[in-house]
């Protein structure tokens, strides 16, 4: 169980368009989703904690016009990376955990497999 | 803001022999988790940890809390091929947000 999939698994576009990925949670609700950023050979950076039917919480030093989240039913959120540079790219992974009242506030997070990006 | 390093950051063994990663955070955890990620892969979750001195065992994988509640330990008896991968600590603060900070990782290569 708790399964995440996240998609696109991997996109290529060109520098100025807009990407969007999805996170998806399978097989049960999550209030909260996570995105994360991973550099080659680094660890994941938390970039934002998205919210159910509210505004998405950025982490300090990330753009919140940049990079727009959306949370916009229990099982969906989506992050946009907005006029995309080669600076963004990288490996965007999310994560979400099943809502607390079901299994605890300390329940584990699940991944999805994440999104390289490579912008040209 | 909160901060969490592990050491050390490689670790080359020879199949058979132990490996141990240490975790440190800069403020007191409410819990810590351990995942571990294999090449090209996404974060997979080992185990959590919650109690002060806690130790929990997985075969021949044992973790460690803390007393102060503010570092782990993560040690592999008998390595063995299959644990190659990147070990990483997430430690929750204990405050009201429950945010997850990743740890910097530890990258483990076993040489057959």
């Amino acid at each position: 169980g708790a399964v995440v999939s996240q998609h696109p698994s991997w996109v290529i576009c060109k520098s100025g368009t807009s990407v969007k990925i999805e996170c998806r949670s399978l097989d049960f609700q999550a209030t909260t989703m996570f995105w994360y950023r991973q550099f080659p050979k680094q660890s994941l950076m938390l970039m934002a904690t998205s919210n159910e039917g509210s505004k998405a919480t950025y982490e300090q030093g990330v753009e919140k016009d940049k990079f727009l989240i959306n949370h916009a039913s229990l099982t969906l959120s989506t992050l946009t990376v907005t006029s995309a540079h080669p600076e963004d790219s990288s490996f965007y992974i999310c994560s979400a955990r099943p809502q607390a009242l079901l299994t605890g506030l300390n329940s584990p997070l699940h991944f999805g497999n994440g999104t390289r990006l490579t912008v040209t | 803001g909160q901060q969490v390093m592990q050491i050390p950051q490689y670790q080359h063994v020879q199949e058979g022999e132990d490996f141990t990663t240490y975790c440190n955070s800069s403020t007191t955890l409410s819990n810590i988790q351990w995942y571990k990620q294999r090449p090209g892969g996404h974060p997979v979750f080992l185990i959590q940890l919650v109690k002060s001195g806690e130790v929990k065992k997985q075969k021949r994988l044992t973790f460690q809390f803390g007393e102060a509640k503010k570092n782990s330990s993560l040690h592999i008896t008998a390595t063995q091929t299959t644990d190659v991968g990147t070990y990483f600590c997430a430690g929750m603060n204990s405050g009201g947000y429950q945010k997850v900070t990743f740890g910097t990782g530890t990258k483990l290569q076993v040489i057959p």
